[in-house]
C-alpha cells in the first residue's frame, strides 16, 4: 500500500521568509512518481511538479525548489522569499508505475501555508 | 497540458436526490479519474473512469452510489445517488494526457452541499 505523510498541518510565515513543506512517502514500487499540487482558496488544484523515482536531482523553478531524497523517502518543497499569493494548501502525492495500476494518486493530508504581511 | 472543465461548479441539493457531474477535457486523454475532497480533508480517489466499460472503484465506493460513465476519450460523468449530508464535498475530475504520461491535471471541482 502507498502512503504519503505531511506532518505539518499548518505553517504561518511572514512575507519574504523561506519556508519548507515536508513530505514523506511509503511505497513498495521500484518505479513511482511524486507530485506537488497547490490548492488556493478558490479550490482548484494547480500542478506544480512531477518527479520520477529514478531522478534524484533537485529542481528549482523560480522561487520554488524541491529536494528528493530516496534514502529518507522524502520529497520536500521549499518556497524562497514567500509572498502572500503563496497562501494555499499544498498537497504532496504519489503514484505507481503506469502498468502497476496506472496513475492513481495517493495524497497526503495537505499543509496549509499562510503568508502574512 | 489538458484543460478540464466541470459542470456544475457548485450545487445545493436535497437529501435523497441525485446529481450528475460532467467532466470535459479539451484533448484526448488516456485515463480519467474522480476524486472526492470532504471539507477540510485531503483528496480520496473514488474510481477510474474506463472508456466504454464499467469504472474501477476504490475500496469504500460502490457503483450503486457513484455510477460513472465515460462514453469517449474526453468526457465522463459522475452521479452522486440518493444523497445525504455526508456527501457534501468537492468532487474533482482528473485526467492524464496522451502527450504527458503520469502528469495528472485536475478540473476546477464541483462543490456539492446536501441539506
Amino acid at each position: 500500500a502507498q502512503k504519503v505523510t505531511q506532518a505539518q498541518t499548518e505553517i504561518s510565515v511572514v512575507e519574504k521568509e523561506d519556508v519548507t513543506l515536508d513530505c514523506v512517502y511509503e511505497t513498495r514500487d521500484t518505479t513511482y512518481y511524486l507530485f506537488w499540487y497547490k490548492q488556493p482558496p478558490s479550490g482548484e488544484l494547480v500542478f506544480l511538479i512531477r518527479r520520477n523515482s529514478f531522478d534524484e536531482q533537485n529542481e528549482i523553478s523560480g522561487r520554488y525548489s524541491w529536494n528528493f531524497q530516496k534514502s529518507t523517502s522524502s520529497f520536500n518543497f521549499t518556497i524562497t522569499a514567500s509572498q502572500v499569493v503563496d497562501s494555499a494548501v499544498y498537497f504532496c502525492a504519489l503514484s505507481g508505475a503506469i502498468t502497476g495500476g496506472g496513475n492513481k494518486l495517493t495524497f497526503g493530508t495537505g499543509t496549509q501555508l499562510k503568508v502574512e504581511l | 497540458s489538458a484543460v478540464i472543465s466541470q459542470k456544475p461548479s457548485r450545487d445545493i441539493c436535497q437529501r435523497g436526490t441525485s446529481l450528475t457531474i460532467q467532466c470535459q477535457v479539451d484533448s484526448q486523454v488516456t485515463m480519467m479519474f474522480w476524486y472526492r475532497q470532504q471539507p477540510g480533508q485531503s483528496l480520496t480517489l473514488i474510481a477510474t473512469a474506463n472508456q466504454g466499460s464499467e469504472a474501477t472503484y476504490e475500496s469504500g465506493f460502490v457503483i450503486d452510489k457513484f455510477p460513472i460513465s465515460r462514453p469517449n476519450l474526453t468526457f465522463s460523468t459522475l452521479t452522486v445517488s440518493n444523497m445525504s449530508p455526508e456527501d457534501s464535498s468537492i468532487y474533482l475530475c482528473s485526467a492524464t494526457s496522451l502527450s504527458s504520461y503520469n502528469e495528472q491535471f485536475f478540473g476546477p471541482g464541483t462543490r456539492l452541499t446536501v441539506l
